[in-house]
């Protein structure tokens, strides 16, 4: 059980707007920032979203990140079949003292 | 370029003990966090710890603190992840990458491919 909760899966079709959700408390999402990974099977993880918002240089603005509260959001537009990936979660959690990621929403694009 | 290169895949018995690597180049290792993931056959992704190479300060996260352990060689700009006893359930691909920001929180933004460690009599 993941403290951060996430969609198991998700879908879309090409060229939608597609938007991963990330529930959290207010140990964790609530006071920290949050990151998200994209894992593509037999990959290693790589960074897409860092600090709630900011994108690392050479991930297209396709990809979005926000953060309200104890919920963080990844946003993709313009769907592409590349996207096709685990996308994962993560941030510092005080109560635990403990980086704490999501199980991972596994995005299909039909 | 920064690259974070791993040691290939491992196959222990049960008892045994083990010691995995991490090679960073490209960067001033011994001023950024570098640290591990495991993430078990089929699941998510779990922190293992950090390590800040220049004074070796170490932070584990409560579910690893005592079953391994973190260490560094600055001068060779190597990481480590150590076990004294291995279990079957550490079979697991373990990832090094380096650490962006504060150790509680930053992020991994360069990874090394992971390593298979897997533990079976």
């Amino acid at each position: 059980q993941s403290v951060l909760t996430q969609p198991p899966s998700a879908s879309g079709t090409p060229g939608q707007r597609v938007t991963l959700s990330c529930s959290g408390g207010s140990s964790n999402i609530g006071i920290n920032t949050v990151n998200w990974y994209q894992q593509f099977p037999g990959t290693a993880p790589k960074l897409l979203i860092y600090s709630n918002d900011q994108r690392p240089s050479g991930v297209p603005d396709r990809f979005s990140g926000s953060r309200s509260g104890t919920s963080a959001s990844l946003a993709i537009s313009g769907l592409q079949s590349e996207d096709e990936a685990t996308y994962y979660c993560g941030t510092w959690d005080d109560s635990l003292n403990d980086v704490v990621f999501g199980g991972g929403t596994n995005l299909t694009v039909l | 370029e920064v690259q974070v290169v791993q040691s290939g895949a491992e196959v222990k018995k049960p008892g045994e003990s083990l010691e995995i690597s991490c090679k960073a180049s490209g960067y001033s290792f011994s001023t950024y966090w570098i640290g591990w993931v495991r993430q078990l056959p089929g699941k998510g992704l779990e922190w293992v710890g950090i390590i800040w190479p220049d004074d070796s300060d170490t932070r584990y996260s409560p579910s690893f603190q005592g079953q391994v352990t973190i260490s560094a060689d600055k001068a060779i700009s190597t990481a480590y992840l150590q076990w004294s006893r291995l279990k079957a359930s550490d079979t697991a691909t373990y990832y090094c990458a380096r650490l962006s920001g504060s150790a509680s929180r930053g992020h991994f933004d360069y990874w090394g491919r992971g390593t298979l460690v897997s533990v079976s009599s």
